[in-house]
C-alpha cells in the first residue's frame, strides 16, 4: 500500500484556478469512486472539501470541485483565494476498508 | 456534531508501547454511522491512515503497521484508544483521531492532534 502521488507544491495568482493532481493504481483510485480530499493548516485539524471524487460537504464552497480518470483523481480550486492556502491531501478506499493518503499539495497563492 | 480530543504520553521511549485515547463528545461511540481511527503525521511527511474500529468491535488495520497496531474501543467511557508497540523514532508523530462517516466513506471529524515523540 503505497502513498497516492501528488505535486509537492501548485501556485496561483488570486482568481485564478489551479488543479491538484492525485495518482494511485489499479488497487485504489483506479477501482473505487471513494477519493476524498483534505484542507489541512498545520497545527489544525484537516477538513474534508470532497467526497467520493467529486461532491462536496455541506458548507464548502463550490469554488472546489473534483474528479476522476482512470488512476488520478484531481481537485480543482477556481477562483483562488488567499484564504486557500494550505496544504491538500487526497485519500482513496483501498478495499478491505483500508485507506491510502497522497503525499500532500502544498498550494501557494501568489 | 461530533468532537474528538486526544489525550495520553507526549513522550514515550523506544521499544515501549505508545498509548493514546480519544474522547468522543455530541455523539455515542455506538453508533452504526461511524468507524472509529487514527491518522498519523510525522514531521515533514504526509497523512498515514493508522487503522479504524467499527461498533461492533471489527478493527482494520494499515498492512504496514498491522503487526504492531491494536484499536479498541470502550463504550462506557465513550472512548476508544490506540496502541503501537515498540516503537522507534520513525513512530514520531501527530497523531489525530478520526471519525469515518460511513455514508460517505471519508473522514469528516478530525482531533486537534497531540504530538506523540519516541525518545530516550
Amino acid at each position: 500500500q503505497s502513498a497516492l502521488t501528488q505535486p509537492a507544491s501548485v501556485s496561483g495568482s488570486p482568481g485564478q484556478s489551479i488543479t491538484i493532481s492525485c495518482s494511485g493504481t489499479s488497487s485504489d483510485v483506479g477501482s473505487y469512486n471513494l477519493v476524498s480530499w483534505y484542507h489541512h493548516h498545520p497545527g489544525k485539524a484537516p477538513k474534508l472539501m470532497i467526497y467520493e471524487g467529486s461532491k462536496r460537504p455541506s458548507g464548502v464552497s463550490s469554488r472546489f470541485s473534483g474528479s476522476k480518470s482512470g488512476t488520478t483523481a484531481s481537485l480543482t480550486i477556481s477562483g483562488l483565494q488567499a484564504e486557500d492556502e494550505a496544504d491538500y491531501y487526497c485519500c482513496s478506499y483501498a478495499g478491505s476498508t483500508t485507506y491510502v493518503f497522497g503525499t500532500g499539495t502544498k498550494v501557494t497563492v501568489l | 456534531q461530533l468532537q474528538l480530543q486526544e489525550s495520553g504520553p507526549g513522550l514515550v521511549k523506544p521499544s515501549e508501547t505508545l498509548s493514546l485515547t480519544c474522547t468522543v463528545s455530541g455523539g455515542s461511540i455506538s453508533s452504526s454511522s461511524y468507524y472509529w481511527g487514527w491518522i498519523r503525521q510525522p514531521p515533514g511527511k504526509e497523512l498515514e491512515w493508522i487503522g479504524s474500529i467499527y461498533y461492533s468491535g471489527n478493527t482494520y488495520y494499515n498492512p504496514s503497521l498491522k503487526s504492531r497496531v491494536t484499536i479498541s474501543v470502550d463504550t462506557s467511557k465513550n472512548q476508544f484508544s490506540l496502541y503501537l508497540s515498540s516503537v522507534t523514532a520513525a513512530d514520531t508523530a501527530v497523531y489525530h483521531c478520526v471519525v469515518l462517516v460511513t455514508a460517505i466513506v471519508s473522514f469528516d471529524y478530525w482531533g486537534q492532534g497531540t504530538l506523540v515523540t519516541v525518545s530516550s
